[in-house]
């Protein structure tokens, strides 16, 4: 059974200030690492496929990075608004499979 | 324009009855999928199909069946609803397998 996790499960943050949390998983067969924004009430949108050790893509104030070898991803938001507050999903697919196994996401709640 | 559509976005029924949803995308993707959202709110992968064709069949019981009529649509036909199917139900599509994926606005399925 693949173990995808994400920490932490939840993170408060205020306006303005910058975080970041973490995917793991498996290190090995590794084929993509997907990165989704979840908005209560709405449904998970795409933010980054990596698959590439030593990745990093940035789209507007979120980036991120993959270490394929030790199995993790971090998410960067830089100056927090309040719009980014939402559950931030990984999803790991392994090589040779055809799905995604999702971590239970990190729910972030920008405090104004 | 809705590019992942799901109908009905509730359901309420009892047990023992039989229920579609009904998904559709506009985005011309290949790929299709279903999704259940656990009690634990995790999103599992129920089913996929590839232009038309089964690709993943998850351990689901054999009262669902997915049915892809064309590329565009792939609808979920649960039969002898169970009180343990109640969740939330997310349809997706992708351009190919190892893109992102776009996903529908969920139904939520309460069975009583």
């Amino acid at each position: 059974i693949l173990n995808v996790e994400q920490s932490p499960q939840s993170l408060h943050v205020q306006e303005g200030d910058s975080t970041n949390f973490t995917c793991s998983f498996p290190s090995s067969n590794f084929y993509a690492l997907h990165w989704y924004r979840w908005e209560t009430a709405k449904s998970p949108e795409a933010l980054f496929v990596m698959t590439l050790n030593g990745d990093e893509k940035k789209k507007g104030r979120i980036s991120a990075t993959l270490n394929t070898k030790e199995g993790y991803s971090y998410l960067y938001i830089k100056g927090s608004q309040p719009e980014d507050s939402a559950t931030y999903l990984c999803a790991f697919r392994e090589q040779g499979a055809q799905k995604l196994v999702f971590g239970q996401g990190t729910r972030l709640t920008i405090n104004p | 324009d809705t590019a992942v559509s799901q109908t009905p976005k509730y359901l309420v029924t009892q047990m023992g009855n039989d229920k579609s949803i009904k998904c559709e995308q506009n985005l011309g993707h290949d790929t299709m999928y279903w999704y259940k959202q656990d009690s634990k709110k995790f999103l599992k992968i129920m089913f996929s199909y590839n232009n038309k064709e089964l690709i993943i069949n998850e351990t689901v019981p054999n009262r669902f069946s997915p049915k892809s009529p064309d590329k565009a649509h792939l609808n979920l036909h649960i039969n002898s609803l169970e009180l343990g199917d109640s969740a939330v139900y997310f349809c997706a599509s992708s351009q190919v397998m190892s893109r992102e994926q776009y996903f529908g606005p969920g139904t939520r399925l309460t069975v009583t």
